[in-house]
């Protein structure tokens, strides 16, 4: 029972311009959620998270947006830049409940010059 | 300061046989996870130690199983190793009970088993 996922294995965006991952999740529970970013031979890295009493979160070039409604978060990059180059996961975990983060499949982003 | 660190980087071992992974958590962090990721998947829980004790596992058999030691490191033990347990093996630590709003990873462990 996949809780969290991620149905676009890749994505593919030119330099300069908006990069969207989406993810939607399933348990109703869930109210806090995380994007990692991960490089190959590397461990993720986390990148930007929001609580499910907000649905926008913005730390610079990287905004998260939360629709409770359709059980859907994306992560919005703009400009995209190629370092940007990664497979990014988005997670999501209920703060009160067993300390794990449940993880989607990962979307590869790849930003072309 | 030193990140989480996982020895060794890359591991390879028949079937059949025992692996053991090992994770150091980032200095004053008590909390360890364990995570596998295999190939075309997210990554999957797989246990939770806390201040010494198992704390949490995943759907995962038996023979996955782990501990912390006193100075908070830990070690995933896979028994009778099958070729669908080759993955990379990724290790978390956060200060106690903090994994669900932030968790730092190490670089992961790539077991191959053949």
């Amino acid at each position: 029972d996949q809780q969290v996922k991620q149905n676009s294995p890749s994505l593919s965006v030119q330099e300069g311009r908006i990069s969207i991952l989406n993810c939607d999740y399933t348990n109703s529970m869930f109210d806090y959620f995380l994007w990692y970013k991960k490089y190959p031979a590397e461990g993720p890295t986390f990148l930007i998270s929001i609580s499910s009493i907000k649905d926008k979160n913005e730390d610079g070039r990287f905004t998260v947006f939360l629709n409770k409604s359709a059980k859907h978060l994306s992560l919005h990059i703009v400009p995209s830049q190629p370092g940007d180059s990664a497979v990014y996961f988005c997670a999501a975990s209920i703060i009160q409940g067993a300390q794990k983060l449940v993880f989607g499949q990962g979307t590869r982003l790849t930003i072309n010059p | 300061e030193a990140g989480v660190t996982q020895s060794p980087t890359h591991l390879i071992k028949t079937r059949g046989q025992q692996a053991t992974l090992r994770c150091s958590p980032i200095s004053g962090h008590t909390s360890v996870y364990w995570y596998q990721q295999a190939l075309g998947l997210g990554l999957q829980f797989l246990l939770w130690y806390d201040e010494g004790e198992e704390r949490n596992r995943g759907n995962f058999p038996p023979r996955f199983s782990g501990r912390q030691f006193p100075n908070y490191s830990s070690e995933l033990n896979v028994n009778a190793l099958e070729l669908e347990d080759s993955a990379l093996y990724l290790c978390a630590s956060s200060f106690h009970t903090q994994m669900n709003t932030e968790a730092f990873f190490g670089q992961g462990t790539r077991l191959t088993v053949v």
